[in-house]
């Protein structure tokens, strides 16, 4: 069974960091793209980043470019996300997500993990 | 950037009703668009990929059709089940969805 797993969600101050993971397991890790996903409290949908099978290539939507760094480690098959200067506009839960295949939608999502920004 | 505006924002319907469900793109996005259900307190789940393809396990009352700018989600009969948040997706430059349709039982 395709399963993930979130964890290090948590309170924050805003200008702080947090990394957050996600286990993977039941699928061949290093076969496929891995995104993260967000949503904020009684909110839609909002794609964080992405990054290859590899490791290689990696895009982010402008809301959170140049602060958040997606990475994975295929040896682990784990992906991480690594928040800078947080803000109180980056609450939300985070998901992370595997793609079908290269650049296809997602089949597979965890349960989330709440990240909160605040003083 | 391509937006995605869905419509209704909020569907009212009985069980045993049909669904319509709207998802317009700023441009074309070809077949490129995906549909997915999410429930209170859980993830999301794709429905239906490449505009008409529907994933593992989805019924066969979830149907999507469209192409370039227009498409649209249809549940043919609602069940209980299916009373959700429905989202489009698509591809370009990353990815984006639309607002999202609440389908709220009438």
């Amino acid at each position: 069974e395709v399963q993930l797993l979130e964890s290090g969600g948590g309170l924050v101050q805003p200008g702080g960091s947090l990394r957050l993971s996600c286990a993977a397991s039941g699928f061949t890790f290093n076969n496929y793209g891995m995104n993260w996903v967000r949503q904020a409290p009684g909110k839609g949908l909002e794609w964080v980043s992405v990054i290859d099978a590899g490791g290689v290539n990696t895009f982010y939507p402008d809301s959170v470019k140049g602060r958040f760094t997606i990475s994975r480690d295929n040896s682990k098959n784990t992906l991480y996300l690594q928040m800078n200067s947080l803000r109180a506009e980056d609450t939300a839960v985070y998901y992370c997500a595997k793609e079908q295949g290269f650049m296809r939608p997602f089949d597979c999502w965890g349960q989330g993990t709440l990240v909160t920004v605040s003083s | 950037e391509i937006v995605l505006t869905q419509s209704p924002a909020t569907l009212s319907l009985s069980p045993g009703e049909r669904a319509t469900l709207s998802c317009r793109a700023s441009q074309s996005v070809s077949s490129y668009l995906a549909w997915y259900q999410q429930k209170p307190g859980q993830a999301p789940r794709l429905l239906i990929y490449d505009a008409s393809n529907r994933a593992t396990g989805i019924p066969a009352r979830f149907s999507g059709s469209g192409s370039g700018t227009d498409f649209t989600l249809t549940i043919s009969s609602l069940e209980p089940e299916d009373f959700a948040v429905y989202y489009c997706q698509q591809r370009s430059s990353g990815w984006t969805f639309g607002q999202g349709t609440k389908v709220e039982i009438k």
